[in-house]
Formats: C-alpha cells, structure tokens, sequence
C-alpha cells in the first residue's frame, strides 16, 4: 500500500492557462474525493466519486472544473482558465465505502499557484 | 448548509502544558471525526466519534461526543513538539453515506520546548 499520490505536486502557470492534475488513490478504496485548501482554512469539499461515477459536486464550483475518473481507478482535475483565485492547494482522498469508520486517505496535494 | 465552528484558532503553549479545541455544530451530527495537520502536510485521520457522550483516547488524547451530538472536543495531556500542527475536526455531511466531510477552520497548536 502506497498511500494516494498526487502529481504534480506543484504547479505554477499564468492566469487564463488550463491545468490538469491526477490523483491516484488507495488501490481497493472505491471513493475518491477532490478538496481545495487556502492558508488558514480547512479543506474544502470539490466533487467525488464512488467507482466512476461522480455523485456530488461542490455548488460552490465553477464551470471551469471539471473532475474525471474513467475506469474507477486514478482521478483528474481540470481548471480551465485558471484565475489568481484559483490559487490554493488541491487535496485528493480515497476511502472505501461500506466500512464502519469510512477513513479518509488524503494525498500530498498539489499547490498551485496563478500568476 | 451544516456548518461547524472550532475554537480556538490559534493556541500556543509550552511544552507540558495541556492543550484543548473545540468543535460546535448548530445541527445535531451523525459523527465527527478529527484530523491533523501538520506544518506543509496533509490530513491525516485520528479518531472517528459516532456515538452520544462517547469518549475516546489514544495515549495522551483524548477525544469526546456530546451528548447532542451537536459539538466534539480534543484535549492533549502534557503536550509534546511533536504535536505541532493544525486540528480539525470533521462531521460528516447530512446523511454518512456519502462520506462527504465538511471541515472546520481548524486550531492550529505551537508547543515552545
């Protein structure tokens, strides 16, 4: 067991660029979840999936994000037109479902920074 | 939406001294669990809480469940430099089967040696 890894781990582009960064979970674990975190704050709820279904999405996300997870397995996040909003560090977990304490895995993130 | 305060947001201590943060939702929650982070890292789960008054330890923490079910507590004994980072605690959103955790502010704890 790897734990969830997260790529890049950073990433700095200018204002208006698209970006795209992968999540690859906990190998059994069949939730995956997307989670942004500003400096002093906790993380926030984006979108997850259950296999590779996306269930829920955060009303708090623009249409310029969009989250994949085609064959159940690894996970993307795309911004499209990143803003200097953007900015923020961007959490993936995995957990399997079903379980009695339904443990959260988060991943080191990726920082990403719009200039 | 369901909300959750923590407090304090900031707590600075020396080494030995106890610690405590505070969890208070307005809505009664199914559970809570908690988490830390340490300085760059990420969150990585303690302790899940999912029963009225339920208390838990784990060696020199100490986590409750209120009887409500509307607010949680963490209390470190004799606090060390290992436990620096931020704490935060987590209900589950609305129903528990969707796993979607809502997330405090945190407290974020510096222990001085």
């Amino acid at each position: 067991d790897t734990g969830v890894s997260q790529d890049p781990r950073h990433k700095i582009t200018k204002r208006g660029q698209n970006v795209t960064f992968r999540c690859d979970p906990i190998s059994e674990h069949n939730r995956l979840y997307w989670y942004r975190q500003t400096l002093g704050q906790g993380p926030e709820f984006l979108t997850y999936f259950q296999n590779e279904a996306q269930l829920e999405k955060s009303r708090l996300l623009s249409d310029r994000f969009s989250a994949e997870r085609p064959k159940g397995s690894f996970s993307t996040l795309e911004i499209q037109r990143t803003e200097q909003g953007d900015s923020a560090m961007y959490l993936c977990a995995s957990s399997l479902a079903g379980t009695v304490t339904e443990t959260q895995y988060f991943g080191p993130g990726t920082r990403l920074l719009v200039l | 939406g369901q909300q959750v305060m923590q407090i304090p947001q900031y707590q600075h201590v020396q080494e030995g001294e106890d610690f405590t943060t505070y969890c208070n939702s307005s809505t009664t929650l199914s559970n809570i669990q908690w988490y830390k982070q340490r300085p760059g890292g990420h969150p990585v789960f303690l302790i899940q809480l999912v029963k009225s008054g339920e208390v838990k330890k784990q060696k020199r923490l100490t986590f409750q469940f209120g009887e409500a079910k509307k607010n949680s507590s963490l209390h470190i004994t004799a606090t060390q430099t290992t436990d620096v980072g931020t704490y935060f605690c987590a209900p589950l959103h609305g129903s528990s089967n969707t796993g979607k955790l809502i997330f405090g502010q945190g407290t974020t704890l510096q222990v001085k040696p």
